[in-house]
């Protein structure tokens, strides 16, 4: 099946430093990818769109200056936190979808997350 | 608007059977999709209903109403193992997930 890796599994940083994660496609090519953040006990919170190629759509209220999306690659998208504070501190996810093997209702595959913790 | 409306958490007996639930409101609908979660982990997934009626997948199933806004998940044979929380996600017109908080289940020997 579809395989994301997400990398690093778990970073904690000092405030005011940027912070970079990794999403890759493993065994299939994602032009779309999906950043998703998650606070202890509540749901996942749509951060933004990664498209390749092209600029970030952002969901509303996310700042895209503080979360810096890059998709220079058909299976790579990275999501980098400037100038960090613990507020910032939460569990990234990111998915994708593989177009492939399916349509736009094919299932999301996700990452195993990045635990980020600012200090 | 949208939004889901699943129970916070359910308690069930190992080897015994559980029904999660699952109200929702879309704008459009394509489709149905059930994650699990553990704790700390990312989502992985279950299923996927766009059409009425029953899905089974090993111990699995799901189901779902679309002119009731309604589905559920049903795990049989409970396990140990499948304590985590389940969510609900249907997909709006625009394919985009819609996500709850999910339901936390328990598993008591």
């Amino acid at each position: 099946g579809a395989v994301v890796s997400q990398h690093p599994s778990r970073v904690i940083c000092k405030s005011g430093t940027s912070v970079k994660i990794e999403c890759r496609s493993l065994d299939f090519q994602a032009t779309t990818m999906f950043w998703y953040r998650q606070f202890p006990k509540q749901s996942l919170m749509l951060m933004a769109t990664s498209n390749e190629g092209s600029k970030a759509t952002y969901e509303q209220g996310v700042e895209k200056d503080k979360f810096l999306i890059n998709h220079a690659s058909l299976t790579l998208s990275t999501l980098t936190v400037t100038s960090a504070h613990p507020e910032d501190s939460s569990f990234y996810i990111c998915s994708a979808r593989d177009y492939d093997r399916g349509a736009d209702n094919s299932p999301l595959h996700f990452g195993n997350g990045t635990r980020l913790t600012v200090t | 608007g949208q939004n889901i409306d699943q129970p916070t958490e359910m308690t069930a007996t190992e080897g015994a059977i559980v029904q999660i639930n699952c109200t929702y409101q879309t704008s459009g609908f394509n489709g149905l999709f059930w994650y699990q979660q553990h704790a700390g982990e990312a989502p992985t997934f279950l299923s996927y209903n766009v059409l009425d009626g029953l899905e089974e997948k090993g111990r699995f199933s799901s189901f779902l109403s679309r002119s009731k806004g309604y589905s559920y998940l049903l795990l049989k044979e409970l396990q140990m193992k499948d304590s985590a929380s389940y969510l609900c996600a249907p997909m709006d017109s625009n394919y985009q997930l819609i996500w709850g908080a999910g339901t936390k289940l328990i598993i008591k020997p």
